[in-house]
């Protein structure tokens, strides 16, 4: 898993309420991704990092805002959740030197 | 949208025999990439190929890329119980900075 961690793992909550998802990696790789995954859409890109503080959107980002204060975590923030974004979320990194990703465990995501 | 479409979308067959799953794309790329998903868990990246190269190979995978086509072949030769897993194609395209594009994926089972 090339040191990429997710928590939680998983969480059921209501809708309307905030809810923060960490991705954790401890190789200092500068890339993060977050990534949502839906059946019939394979994954689609959320938003993702470039550095510290340095942070872009991609193809599905309304609803969402990530952070980036330190290296290692990647934080993705639903400010008020909705049944639409019931997901499996996935955060992953790319490797120095490369543009191949490595992708966390997943978090499974219901929003009630 | 998604850049990347496999086909078929899901392929059932024997161990021992080949399974070939096909990807095709719309816009041009730099290079071509096929990720593997066991159930419930994350991707792995399983092989590169650069838009100016025609076929790769690594172990039991072969991978084939026609740019003027906008289309590559993932062939995985004597198949096992323990190649069933969801295959995805993900493209990284030259105007699109560092991030990938991902088809809706093909469901392998290989029974034995």
């Amino acid at each position: 898993d090339a040191g990429i961690t997710q928590s939680p793992r998983h969480k059921v909550t209501e809708t309307g309420t905030p809810v923060t998802l960490r991705c954790h990696q401890t190789e200092n790789h500068r890339y993060m991704y977050w990534y949502r995954q839906d059946p019939g859409h394979g994954l689609r890109l959320i938003h993702y990092s470039y550095g510290v503080k340095d942070t872009d959107k991609g193809e599905v980002s309304d609803g969402y805002s990530v952070s980036r204060s330190k290296t290692e975590d990647f934080l993705l923030t639903l400010e008020s959740a909705t049944s639409s974004q019931t997901s499996v979320y996935f955060c992953a990194i790319r490797g120095a030197g490369t543009d191949t990703q490595y992708f966390g465990p997943g978090t499974r995501l219901t929003v009630l | 949208s998604q850049q990347g479409e496999e086909d078929p979308q899901a392929l059932s067959i024997q161990e021992g025999e080949n399974a070939t799953m096909n990807c095709s794309y719309k816009t041009s790329i730099n290079n071509l990439q096929w990720y593997r998903q066991n159930s419930g868990r994350g991707l792995v990246h399983l092989i590169l190929i650069r838009s100016n190269e025609r076929e790769k190979h690594s172990g039991r995978l072969r991978v084939t890329l026609d740019t003027s086509k906008k289309s590559s072949s993932l062939l995985i030769t004597a198949s096992r119980a323990a190649d069933t897993a969801s295959y995805f194609c993900a493209t990284l395209s030259n105007n699109a900075g560092n991030m990938l594009t991902f088809g809706g994926g093909t469901r392998l089972m290989v029974k034995p």
